[in-house]
C-alpha cells in the first residue's frame, strides 16, 4: 500500500521568506512522487513530479523539490515566497496501482506582507 | 489548448435527489479519472477509464454512483440517490496517454456538490 503524510496542515510565511513544505511517503514499489497547486475553487495544477533520474526536481513558479530515498521524503521548497504563493499544496505519489494518485491532506500556505 | 471541462461548477440537492456532473477532457487524452474531494482534505480516487473501459472502479460505491465515458470523450458520473455524506467536489482529470503511474494528470475545476 502507499501513503502520503504531509506535516503542517497550515503554514505560513513572510514575503521574500523561505518556503518549506514536507511530504513524507511510503511505498512498496519505486514510487512516481508529484506536488500539486491549488488555488480557491480551481481545480489542481502539477507544480513538478519526480519518475526517475535526477532526485533534484524543478517545477514551475520557482519551486523545486528534492527526492530522499533514504528519508522517504520529498519536501517541496521555494527560495522566496510571493504573495501569489498564497494557496493549497498536495503531495501525491503513485506506482503501485498504474494511474492512480494517492494523496496527502494538503498543507495550505499563507503568505503575509 | 482547452483543459479539462467540467459542468455544473456548483449544485446544491436535497437529500435523495439524483444529480449528474459531466466531463469534458482534453483532446486526444485517453484516460480519465473522477475523484472526489472532501473539505480538508486531498483527492480520492473514484473511478479510471481508459478509453471507454472502467479500469479501476474499486473505490465507487457502486450502490448509488455509477458513471460511464460513452465513445472514449466525455464522461458523466451520477450519484442516485444522493446523500448528506456525499457533500465534496468532484474532479475529473485526464492524462494523455494509457494512465501509467508516471502521467501528468490534468485536472478541471472541479464541481462542488451541497447535499441538503
Amino acid at each position: 500500500a502507499q501513503s502520503v503524510t504531509q506535516l503542517g496542515s497550515h503554514v505560513s510565511v513572510s514575503e521574500g521568506a523561505l518556503v518549506l513544505l514536507r511530504c513524507n511517503y511510503s511505498s512498496s514499489v519505486p514510487p512516481y512522487l508529484f506536488w500539486y497547486v491549488q488555488y480557491p475553487n480551481q481545480g489542481l495544477q502539477l507544480l513538478l513530479k519526480y519518475t526517475t533520474g535526477a532526485t533534484l526536481v524543478k517545477g514551475i513558479n520557482g519551486f523545486e523539490a528534492e527526492f530522499k530515498k533514504s528519508e522517504t521524503s520529498f519536501h517541496l521548497t521555494k527560495p522566496s515566497a510571493h504573495m501569489s504563493d498564497a494557496a493549497e499544496y498536495f503531495c501525491a505519489v503513485s506506482g503501485n496501482q498504474g494511474g492512480k494518485l494517492i494523496f496527502g491532506q494538503g498543507t495550505e500556505l499563507s503568505v503575509k506582507p | 489548448e482547452a483543459g479539462v471541462v467540467q459542468s455544473p461548477r456548483y449544485k446544491i440537492i436535497e437529500k435523495k435527489q439524483p444529480v449528474a456532473f459531466w466531463c469534458n477532457p482534453i483532446s486526444g487524452h485517453n484516460t480519465l479519472y473522477w475523484y472526489r474531494q472532501n473539505l480538508g482534505q486531498g483527492p480520492e480516487l473514484l473511478i479510471r477509464y481508459e478509453n471507454e473501459e472502467a479500469v479501476d472502479d474499486s473505490q465507487l460505491p457502486k450502490d448509488r454512483f455509477s458513471a460511464e465515458r460513452l465513445k472514449g470523450v466525455d464522461s458523466t458520473l451520477k450519484i442516485q440517490p444522493a446523500e448528506l455524506g456525499d457533500s465534496a467536489v468532484y474532479l475529473c482529470a485526464s492524462s494523455l496517454e494509457s494512465g501509467g503511474a508516471w502521467e501528468t494528470q490534468y485536472f478541471g475545476p472541479g464541481t462542488r456538490l451541497l447535499v441538503l
